[in-house]
């Protein structure tokens, strides 16, 4: 168990439907990070926060949006869902953006039909 | 940009054999950490090892072991005596220590390795 929790573990939707996921640090993680985990690309970066501000983006659509609130908790906004968004989702965390280990969170599996 | 690149989708290797997985990457950054990452049939992400760039000297846990080449940009992945709990997939990784994109990881694609008995 890295001490990552994503909620729900599995999620099955419609195509044009929006979805949250939801991810909680480690105690004591400032940094959080999300990916993506598909078939046609592979494991990618989407975006990391530090301490509640936005700090890099990667491949993220514009449907996709995501926020760290005050008590470091994150979730990934998942709007006007397509097929090809169906992947596992990954939140990761770390102490700082410095620190070289990231903890994985179980992953949501978003499957859309 | 960052690339990372693994050439072997699959491999096999029997039980107590030595394998190694292959990873090269393309980077213009000086200051990186390199990693390995199993990710077995049940999908978590697990750390099996870790390479500072500034570091020569190979990084060792237990039955694995990396071949780091900087100037190659070379970094493989040897599993020694070889455990059927090590079927999973691979996946080598990159990350810059310093700017804007310190922290994020870069995947490969990832290598399937099957140890049979």
């Amino acid at each position: 168990d890295s001490g990552v929790t994503q909620t729900p573990k599995h999620l099955i939707t419609a195509t044009g439907q929006r979805v949250t996921l939801r991810c909680s640090p480690r105690s004591g993680d400032l940094s959080v990070y999300w990916y993506q985990q598909s078939l046609d690309q592979g494991l990618q970066f989407l975006i990391q926060y530090y301490n509640g501000e936005e700090r890099a983006k990667g491949n993220i659509l514009e449907r996709f949006s995501a926020q760290q609130f005050p008590d470091l908790h994150s979730e990934l906004n998942l709007s006007s869902l397509e097929l090809g968004d169906s992947a596992l989702y990954f939140c990761a965390s770390s102490v700082d953006p410095s620190s070289y280990e990231q903890y994985f969170g179980p992953g949501t599996r978003l499957t859309v039909t | 940009a960052q690339t990372v690149t693994q050439s072997q989708p699959e491999m096999s290797v029997q039980e107590a054999e030595t394998v190694t997985l292959s990873c090269t990457y393309d980077t213009s950054e000086s200051n990186y950490y390199l990693f390995w990452y199993k990710q077995p049939p049940s999908r978590q992400m697990i750390l099996v090892i870790r390479q500072e760039a500034y570091k020569q000297q190979n990084a060792t846990e237990n039955r694995f072991s990396v071949n780091f080449q900087k100037a190659a940009k070379s970094f493989s992945l040897k599993i020694s005596d070889s455990q059927l709990g090590d079927t999973a997939m691979y996946f080598c990784a990159f990350r810059a220590n310093y700017g804007g994109s310190q922290g994020n990881l870069i995947f490969g694609k990832g290598t399937k390795l099957s140890v049979k008995p």
